[in-house]
């Protein structure tokens, strides 16, 4: 069975300093890794995802992600944090050995303080 | 294009009432996926329809049925409410060919409150 695991419920950060989301995975065979991002009252916003290649993905809004194969990792990050990045952040993963079924991470939320 | 829509965007039930939530999408997606966001739990997926004519049970499907009316539309009856289903659903489509890398894309959600 596949699952993911945010390790932190939320994350502070001061605006203009980088900021990192961590998610680690689990599957059984390779991944497909996402991160979506919630803003309060909204649905879920699609910002990047891994599927093969380059382990650095370059996303929406700045942000990019790092895979790491040998962690089973897949953090979020961003070199310059912005007020406006304050949300709830999710992982996910599917197995790219069959089915289309995303696991999500339970979320981790992000404050950007001036 | 509207993208994903949901309706209703709130609402109240008492124990042992019914409804079904209502979702559309006009990206020309095949596959639709109903989900539900509790505090803590991330989303957990109920039902999904990979194509067509189809639909399996997700994680947590008690207490659920769907439809996949047609391509675009894709419904979550609740037969008889009950309190652990207050939640926020989220309906959510994507294109799924060949097992690519598919993104889902979400719509606004629907919170349900059942007293």
């Amino acid at each position: 069975a596949q699952s993911v695991a945010q390790p932190e419920d939320q994350v502070n950060v001061a605006e203009g300093n980088p900021l990192t989301v961590k998610c680690t995975y689990s599957v059984s065979g390779n991944p497909y890794l996402f991160w979506y991002v919630q803003y309060p009252n909204r649905g879920l916003q699609f910002l990047l995802k891994y599927i093969t290649g380059d382990n650095l993905v370059k996303g929406s809004y700045g942000f990019e992600a790092e895979f790491n194969k040998s962690q089973t990792s897949f953090h979020l990050k961003k070199p310059s944090a912005l007020v406006s990045d304050s949300a709830l952040y999710f992982c996910a993963v599917r197995d790219t050995g069959g089915g289309n079924k995303l696991t999500f991470g339970t979320g981790t939320q992000l404050k950007v303080e001036l | 294009n509207a993208g994903v829509t949901q309706t209703p965007k709130f609402q109240v039930l008492k124990t042992g009432q019914s409804m079904t939530l209502q979702c559309a999408q006009d990206m020309n997606h095949n596959s639709m996926y109903w989900y539900r966001q509790d505090p803590g739990m991330g989303l957990r997926l109920i039902y999904y329809s990979a194509s067509e004519g189809t639909t399996d049970k997700g994680e947590v499907p008690n207490g659920y049925n769907v439809s996949r009316l047609n391509k675009r539309e894709f419904s979550l009856r609740l037969e008889s409410a009950a309190p652990s289903q207050t939640s926020v659903y989220f309906c959510a489509s994507s294109y799924v060919a060949g097992g690519g890398a598919d993104t889902q894309y979400f719509g606004p959600g629907t919170r349900l409150t059942v007293l």
